[in-house]
Protein backbone atom coordinates (compact mmCIF):
# COMPACT_ATOMS: atom_id res chain seq x y z
CA UNK A 1 0.00 0.00 0.00
CA UNK A 2 1.27 3.46 -1.05
CA UNK A 3 2.04 6.24 2.01
CA UNK A 4 0.23 8.92 -0.41
CA UNK A 5 -3.35 7.95 -1.04
CA UNK A 6 -5.45 9.32 -3.93
CA UNK A 7 -8.95 9.29 -4.97
CA UNK A 8 -8.61 6.30 -7.58
CA UNK A 9 -11.03 8.49 -10.02
CA UNK A 10 -12.55 12.12 -10.57
CA UNK A 11 -14.64 13.04 -13.25
CA UNK A 12 -15.34 17.56 -14.20
CA UNK A 13 -17.08 18.90 -16.91
CA UNK A 14 -15.63 20.72 -19.63
CA UNK A 15 -14.42 23.94 -18.32
CA UNK A 16 -14.74 23.25 -15.00
CA UNK A 17 -12.65 23.29 -12.01
CA UNK A 18 -11.58 20.06 -10.27
CA UNK A 19 -9.02 19.41 -7.16
CA UNK A 20 -7.22 15.98 -6.98
CA UNK A 21 -5.90 15.46 -3.76
CA UNK A 22 -3.17 13.13 -2.09
CA UNK A 23 -2.95 12.46 2.00
CA UNK A 24 -0.16 11.32 3.75
CA UNK A 25 1.81 11.82 6.85
CA UNK A 26 4.96 12.63 5.16
CA UNK A 27 3.19 15.94 3.49
CA UNK A 28 3.67 17.83 6.74
CA UNK A 29 7.43 17.97 6.34
CA UNK A 30 8.02 17.38 2.47
CA UNK A 31 5.85 19.25 -0.66
CA UNK A 32 3.87 16.97 -2.94
CA UNK A 33 5.07 16.98 -6.36
CA UNK A 34 2.51 15.80 -9.33
CA UNK A 35 2.72 14.42 -12.62
CA UNK A 36 0.17 14.06 -15.57
CA UNK A 37 0.01 10.63 -17.48
CA UNK A 38 -2.08 9.52 -20.64
CA UNK A 39 -2.24 6.20 -21.73
CA UNK A 40 1.16 4.63 -23.37
CA UNK A 41 3.36 7.47 -22.56
CA UNK A 42 5.66 8.57 -19.72
CA UNK A 43 4.50 10.64 -16.73
CA UNK A 44 4.89 14.25 -17.10
CA UNK A 45 5.86 16.80 -13.95
CA UNK A 46 3.40 19.55 -13.72
CA UNK A 47 3.86 21.04 -10.96
CA UNK A 48 6.85 20.56 -7.82
CA UNK A 49 8.10 22.14 -4.54
CA UNK A 50 5.95 25.11 -3.30
CA UNK A 51 3.46 25.27 -6.08
CA UNK A 52 5.95 25.67 -9.04
CA UNK A 53 5.03 25.18 -12.44
CA UNK A 54 7.62 23.79 -15.47
CA UNK A 55 7.71 25.61 -18.30
CA UNK A 56 5.45 25.30 -20.95
CA UNK A 57 2.31 23.83 -17.96
CA UNK A 58 -0.78 26.38 -18.40
CA UNK A 59 -1.44 28.53 -14.89
CA UNK A 60 -4.89 27.03 -15.34
CA UNK A 61 -3.25 23.83 -13.08
CA UNK A 62 -2.16 25.05 -9.96
CA UNK A 63 -1.22 23.46 -6.46
CA UNK A 64 -1.44 23.67 -2.47
CA UNK A 65 -1.17 22.28 0.69
CA UNK A 66 -2.63 22.07 4.06
CA UNK A 67 -1.20 19.85 6.81
CA UNK A 68 -1.17 16.39 5.33
CA UNK A 69 -3.04 17.10 2.15
CA UNK A 70 -2.12 18.31 -0.93
CA UNK A 71 -4.15 19.38 -4.07
CA UNK A 72 -3.71 19.77 -8.28
CA UNK A 73 -6.49 22.25 -9.30
CA UNK A 74 -7.66 22.44 -12.97
CA UNK A 75 -9.69 25.60 -13.28
CA UNK A 76 -11.29 25.31 -16.62
CA UNK A 77 -10.79 21.53 -17.61
CA UNK A 78 -10.16 21.04 -21.05
CA UNK A 79 -10.30 17.91 -22.64
CA UNK A 80 -6.80 17.42 -22.92
CA UNK A 81 -6.82 17.29 -19.30
CA UNK A 82 -8.49 13.70 -19.09
CA UNK A 83 -5.19 11.34 -17.87
CA UNK A 84 -4.29 9.59 -14.79
CA UNK A 85 -2.51 12.17 -12.25
CA UNK A 86 0.27 11.04 -9.73
CA UNK A 87 1.53 12.70 -6.45
CA UNK A 88 4.92 11.66 -5.07
CA UNK A 89 6.75 13.02 -2.16
CA UNK A 90 9.74 11.46 0.19
CA UNK A 91 8.23 8.57 2.75
CA UNK A 92 7.30 9.11 6.19
CA UNK A 93 11.09 6.90 7.37
CA UNK A 94 12.59 10.66 7.35
CA UNK A 95 15.45 8.26 5.15
CA UNK A 96 14.45 10.35 1.95
CA UNK A 97 12.96 7.32 -0.03
CA UNK A 98 10.57 8.27 -2.63
CA UNK A 99 7.16 7.35 -2.91
CA UNK A 100 4.09 7.85 -5.47
CA UNK A 101 0.25 7.75 -5.17
CA UNK A 102 -1.78 5.39 -6.37
CA UNK A 103 -3.37 7.65 -9.10
CA UNK A 104 -6.19 9.49 -9.92
CA UNK A 105 -8.05 8.88 -13.57
CA UNK A 106 -9.36 12.19 -14.47
CA UNK A 107 -12.23 12.39 -16.51
CA UNK A 108 -13.90 15.34 -18.56
CA UNK A 109 -16.87 15.06 -19.30
CA UNK B 1 16.92 19.66 -22.68
CA UNK B 2 18.72 16.30 -21.04
CA UNK B 3 16.79 13.11 -22.73
CA UNK B 4 16.64 9.44 -21.27
CA UNK B 5 16.59 6.40 -22.97
CA UNK B 6 16.16 3.18 -21.26
CA UNK B 7 17.54 -0.13 -23.03
CA UNK B 8 17.78 -3.94 -22.03
CA UNK B 9 15.76 -6.86 -22.86
CA UNK B 10 12.31 -7.22 -22.95
CA UNK B 11 11.70 -10.67 -21.57
CA UNK B 12 13.77 -12.04 -18.87
CA UNK B 13 12.97 -15.52 -17.27
CA UNK B 14 11.48 -16.46 -13.93
CA UNK B 15 14.49 -16.52 -11.48
CA UNK B 16 16.78 -14.51 -13.96
CA UNK B 17 18.26 -11.16 -13.37
CA UNK B 18 16.89 -8.27 -15.25
CA UNK B 19 18.98 -5.76 -16.84
CA UNK B 20 18.31 -1.98 -17.97
CA UNK B 21 20.34 0.45 -18.89
CA UNK B 22 19.74 4.31 -18.96
CA UNK B 23 21.42 6.15 -21.61
CA UNK B 24 21.94 10.35 -20.98
CA UNK B 25 22.28 12.30 -23.65
CA UNK B 26 21.90 16.38 -24.25
CA UNK B 27 24.14 16.61 -21.11
CA UNK B 28 26.24 15.16 -18.74
CA UNK B 29 25.20 13.05 -16.00
CA UNK B 30 28.24 14.30 -13.67
CA UNK B 31 26.74 17.89 -14.36
CA UNK B 32 24.33 19.41 -11.52
CA UNK B 33 22.75 18.46 -8.66
CA UNK B 34 20.43 15.18 -9.43
CA UNK B 35 19.88 12.05 -8.46
CA UNK B 36 19.00 9.22 -11.28
CA UNK B 37 16.19 7.21 -10.53
CA UNK B 38 14.45 3.64 -11.74
CA UNK B 39 10.66 3.80 -11.29
CA UNK B 40 8.08 1.03 -12.70
CA UNK B 41 4.88 0.48 -13.80
CA UNK B 42 2.82 -2.84 -14.31
CA UNK B 43 0.14 -2.40 -17.17
CA UNK B 44 -2.97 -1.00 -15.28
CA UNK B 45 -1.31 -0.03 -12.34
CA UNK B 46 -0.12 2.80 -10.94
CA UNK B 47 3.67 3.92 -10.09
CA UNK B 48 6.54 2.31 -7.92
CA UNK B 49 9.86 3.96 -6.89
CA UNK B 50 12.47 1.44 -6.91
CA UNK B 51 15.47 3.59 -6.16
CA UNK B 52 17.90 5.93 -6.96
CA UNK B 53 21.56 6.69 -7.43
CA UNK B 54 23.89 9.69 -6.89
CA UNK B 55 26.52 10.93 -9.08
CA UNK B 56 29.30 9.78 -5.53
CA UNK B 57 27.56 6.44 -6.43
CA UNK B 58 25.52 6.45 -3.07
CA UNK B 59 22.24 4.71 -3.88
CA UNK B 60 19.15 3.94 -1.95
CA UNK B 61 16.39 1.39 -2.56
CA UNK B 62 12.60 0.50 -1.98
CA UNK B 63 12.63 -1.36 1.06
CA UNK B 64 10.39 -3.71 -0.41
CA UNK B 65 12.99 -4.14 -3.12
CA UNK B 66 16.10 -3.96 -1.68
CA UNK B 67 17.00 -7.35 -1.27
CA UNK B 68 16.92 -7.82 -5.32
CA UNK B 69 18.05 -4.48 -6.49
CA UNK B 70 21.46 -3.01 -7.47
CA UNK B 71 21.49 0.44 -8.85
CA UNK B 72 24.99 1.37 -10.37
CA UNK B 73 26.27 4.75 -12.64
CA UNK B 74 29.14 4.69 -15.05
CA UNK B 75 30.04 8.32 -16.25
CA UNK B 76 32.76 7.56 -18.91
CA UNK B 77 29.59 6.47 -20.75
CA UNK B 78 27.24 8.93 -19.26
CA UNK B 79 24.62 5.91 -18.52
CA UNK B 80 22.81 4.41 -15.45
CA UNK B 81 22.00 1.10 -14.93
CA UNK B 82 19.40 -1.54 -13.02
CA UNK B 83 19.63 -4.97 -12.34
CA UNK B 84 16.86 -7.08 -10.46
CA UNK B 85 17.81 -10.61 -9.01
CA UNK B 86 15.32 -13.52 -8.84
CA UNK B 87 12.81 -11.79 -10.84
CA UNK B 88 8.93 -13.29 -10.89
CA UNK B 89 6.04 -12.45 -13.22
CA UNK B 90 5.38 -10.19 -10.38
CA UNK B 91 7.97 -8.23 -11.74
CA UNK B 92 6.40 -7.44 -15.25
CA UNK B 93 6.62 -3.57 -15.99
CA UNK B 94 7.33 -1.29 -17.78
CA UNK B 95 10.26 0.30 -16.45
CA UNK B 96 11.23 3.90 -16.47
CA UNK B 97 14.08 5.85 -15.71
CA UNK B 98 14.34 9.43 -14.48
CA UNK B 99 16.23 12.42 -13.23
CA UNK B 100 15.54 13.44 -9.56
CA UNK B 101 15.74 17.03 -8.93
CA UNK B 102 16.00 17.41 -5.10
CA UNK B 103 16.52 19.75 -2.28
CA UNK B 104 15.32 18.98 1.28
CA UNK B 105 11.82 19.77 0.85
CA UNK B 106 11.13 17.95 -1.96
CA UNK B 107 12.41 15.49 -4.52
CA UNK B 108 10.95 15.28 -8.28
CA UNK B 109 11.67 13.30 -11.21
CA UNK B 110 11.65 16.32 -14.51
CA UNK B 111 12.99 14.31 -17.17
CA UNK B 112 11.74 10.67 -17.72
CA UNK B 113 13.17 7.88 -20.11
CA UNK B 114 10.07 6.51 -22.93
CA UNK B 115 9.86 3.52 -20.47
CA UNK B 116 10.91 -0.20 -22.06
CA UNK B 117 8.10 -2.83 -20.83
CA UNK B 118 9.84 -5.83 -19.09
CA UNK B 119 7.91 -9.16 -19.34
CA UNK B 120 9.01 -12.04 -17.15
CA UNK B 121 7.94 -15.35 -18.52
CA UNK B 122 9.74 -18.57 -19.41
Amino acid sequence: SSELTQDPAVSVALGQTVRITCQGDSLRNYYANWYQQKPGQAPVLVMYGKNKRPSGIPDRISGSSSGNTASLTITGAQAEDEADYYCNSRDSSGNHLGVFGGGTKLTVL
Amino acid sequence: QVQLQESGPGLVKPSQTLSLTCTVSGGSLSSGSYYWSWIRQPAGKGLEWIGRISISGSTIYNPSLESRVTISVDTSRNHFSLRLSSVTAADTAVYYCARESYDFWSGFYDSWGQGTLVTVSS
